[in-house]
């Protein structure tokens, strides 16, 4: 099948079990970073955003952490599923309309 | 519903021949991106417009074009294909404006082999 990446970092997750993604970015000054979701053989999907003056945001089962001391990212994933098997990147807004997208985190879900 | 359709989930060409890629939104949205994703390689802008007959280079622009004739359509361009082309391609819309979030949309992609 399809890989949109053979040399991802992989997080490997018990079904029902919590899953962390994390992400560091590069540039102090983004204000807006996106998490997307890409299944094999689709294209990047919306999964939740977060603005630079927040620290969390919640969706449906899913959480952003955002630490700017750091610089650091992290989404999290309750009780996964395995429809949650997917690559996750995250991106940052740098300039303009432009998004800078990191390397993505392969999640495998084990039954 | 937001909707990106790219016209072909799989195209197969020769070394040296004019490709286009063609990608359609329907959500009136005013910024339109064309990346290319290889493995270990993340995705990488090839060249973004932010409004019609408007283009600017991405990160990777090199043997690439583009054309916006109507707000709605973004085109690439492979003059003379190379196999080093081989990839997936990826298109993108998103809405501009201060209040308005950055969120990309994404087509379903392209996967080009070179031959």
């Amino acid at each position: 099948g399809e890989s949109v990446g053979l040399h991802l970092p992989t997080l490997s997750v018990q079904e029902g079990d919590n899953s962390i993604i994390n992400c560091a970015y590069s540039n102090s000054a983004s204000d807006y970073f996106i998490w997307y979701k890409q299944e094999s053989g689709k294209g990047p999907q919306f999964i939740i955003d977060i603005r630079s003056n927040m620290d969390k945001r919640q969706g449906q089962r899913v959480t952003v952490l955002l630490n700017k001391t750091v610089k650091h990212l992290s989404l999290q994933i309750a009780a996964t599923q395995p429809g949650d098997s997917a690559v996750y990147f995250c991106a940052e807004n740098t300039a303009g309309n432009k998004l800078t997208f990191g390397g993505g985190t392969r999640v495998l879900v084990k039954p | 519903d937001v909707k990106v359709t790219q016209s072909s989930r799989y195209l197969v060409k020769r070394t040296g021949e004019k490709v286009f890629l063609e990608c359609v939104q329907d959500m009136d949205h005013e910024n339109m991106f064309w990346y290319r994703q290889d493995p270990g390689l993340g995705l990488r802008l090839i060249y973004f417009s932010y409004d019609v007959k408007m283009k600017e280079k991405g990160d990777i622009p090199e043997g690439y074009s583009v054309s916006r004739e109507k707000k709605e359509r973004f085109s690439l361009i492979l003059e003379s294909a190379s196999t080093n082309q081989t990839s997936m391609y990826l298109c993108a819309s998103s809405l501009s404006g201060i209040l308005a979030k950055n969120i990309q949309y994404f087509g379903a992609g392209t996967r080009l082999s070179v031959l």
